[in-house]
């Protein structure tokens, strides 16, 4: 079963304007949320992060809510510009009982136009 | 910065080979992960490692193995390689303790199998 869930596989925005990506999970027991940016041929990299007791973490341009009732979490990039261009994952875990294995989505594939 | 190399970026195998790919990772970290990545089905856990000389199997173990034999190095073998396993293999590295931390990942082995 898929534990974590992106479910648009593209998104276009217009450079300057907001970039907003969604992932849903089914786990309860997930306590430990990351977003990851992948450009073609190059390995995943760690972009935001937040933890179960919080709603919102901010870094820059990029803010990551979780809104825990509904087991959703966004990522936000504002403004968007075109080298934000790539696929994100969002992926899952819980700390205590899974160890330090991840769940990830299937990923969404964002296009910042120009 | 973590570093995480893998051997190979590039790899075309014949079906029915025995597939070594190699991993390592040069920040002393304790976890150890091999996913796959294919297009609609993001990144699936194949097997992990929280130790040398120990492994666990992930969400899609069947057709691997895993060696850890030091704590720097990770090896994947896909011990008679199909079609099927045609993908992009990730290997990434974890320390573990002191709070949550993110995967840190290599930048890839696109392996075909024909």
């Amino acid at each position: 079963d898929q534990q974590v869930k992106q479910n648009s596989p593209s998104l276009s925005v217009q450079e300057g304007r907001i970039s907003i990506l969604n992932c849903d999970y089914t786990n309860s027991m997930f306590d430990y949320f990351l977003w990851y940016k992948k450009y073609p041929a190059e390995g995943p990299t760690f972009l935001i992060s937040i933890s179960s007791i919080k709603d919102k973490n901010e870094d820059g341009r990029f803010t990551v809510f979780l809104n825990k009732s509904a087991k959703h979490l966004s990522l936000h990039i504002v403004p968007s510009q075109p080298g934000d261009s790539a696929v994100y994952f969002c992926a899952a875990s819980n700390e205590e009982t899974s160890g330090s294995r991840l769940t990830f989505g299937e990923g969404t594939q964002l296009t910042v136009n120009p | 910065d973590v570093k995480v190399t893998q051997s190979s970026r590039y790899l075309v195998k014949r079906t029915g080979e025995k597939v070594f790919l190699e991993c390592v990772q040069d920040m002393d970290h304790e976890n150890m992960f091999w996913y796959r990545q294919d297009p609609g089905l993001g990144l699936r856990l194949i097997y992990f490692s929280y130790d040398v000389k120990m492994k666990e199997k992930g969400d899609i173990p069947e057709g691997y193995s895993v060696s850890r034999e030091k704590k720097e190095r990770f090896s994947l073998i896909l011990e008679s390689a199909s079609t099927n396993q045609t993908s992009m293999y990730l290997c990434a590295s974890r320390t573990s303790g002191r709070g949550p931390t993110p995967l840190h990942f290599g930048n890839g082995t696109r392996l075909t199998v024909t």
